[in-house]
């Protein structure tokens, strides 16, 4: 089945870590998307990358990272820096720029304690 | 900047029966895109439906079309017979294009609005 995944569904981690979160494609999808939510709000762009090794910060970039090494794989670090790290994150994808439509992965829940 | 709103926080409905969501959006673009996305419990993003600004006519997409006003830079929803399953937030979401055809890539969503279909 073709689709996005993103692990893990959820994730813990320590004040003060990194933490990295996954998603992968095999829509062949050249532009890739990561999104936060949080409670009682719509979504907002942390990065998007519309082709392999390259990048760009969405509205919300402060504290978090990203690499675009293959097609199939866009992975989010949340470093220490990012101050309020607890939310829902979502992965997209689209088949290139010039198609505007964004598919969504099922997202991870990532909890500070 | 463009702000998406959705006025209705949350709405109910009775299955088989029709209802209208609401979303006003901002901005001083001409080439733009409107999505209708629908957020179930499980949390999935799932498209319902999509509206290129520069088509007159109005997007279906079986029991579910939109109206689109450009000039009032409204874009609502309407779901026609009700079923258990549409139960989901559902948020609406603008994105600008570009000249030569594509689009920034930039999804601006609204805050959303909780609908409940009651049995």
């Amino acid at each position: 089945d073709g689709g996005i995944t993103q692990s893990p569904k959820y994730l813990f981690r320590k004040e003060g870590q990194n933490v990295t979160l996954s998603c992968e494609q095999n829509l062949n999808h050249d532009a890739m998307y990561w999104y936060r939510q949080d409670p009682g709000q719509g979504l907002r762009l942390i990065y998007y990358s519309q082709i392999v090794n390259d990048f760009q910060k969405g509205d919300i970039a402060e504290g978090y990272s990203v690499s675009r090494e293959k097609k199939e794989s866009f992975p989010l670090t949340v470093t220490s820096a990012q101050k309020n790290p607890t939310a829902f994150y979502l992965c997209a994808s689209s088949i290139d720029s010039r198609r505007p439509t964004q598919y969504f992965g099922p997202g991870t829940r990532l909890t500070v304690l | 900047a463009q702000t998406v709103t959705q006025s209705q926080p949350e709405m109910s409905v009775q299955e088989a029966e029709t209802v209208t969501l609401s979303c006003t959006y901002d901005t001083s673009e001409n080439n733009y895109y409107l999505f209708w996305y629908k957020q179930p419990p499980s949390r999935q993003m799932i498209l319902v439906i999509r509206q290129e600004a520069y088509k007159q006519q109005n997007a279906t997409e079986n029991r579910f079309s939109v109206n689109f006003q450009k000039a009032a830079k409204s874009f609502s929803l309407k779901i026609s017979d009700s079923q258990l399953g549409d139960t989901a937030m559902y948020f609406c979401a603008f994105m600008k294009g570009m000249n030569y055809g594509g689009s920034q890539g930039n999804l601006i969503f609204g805050k959303g609005t909780k609908l409940s279909v009651k049995p």
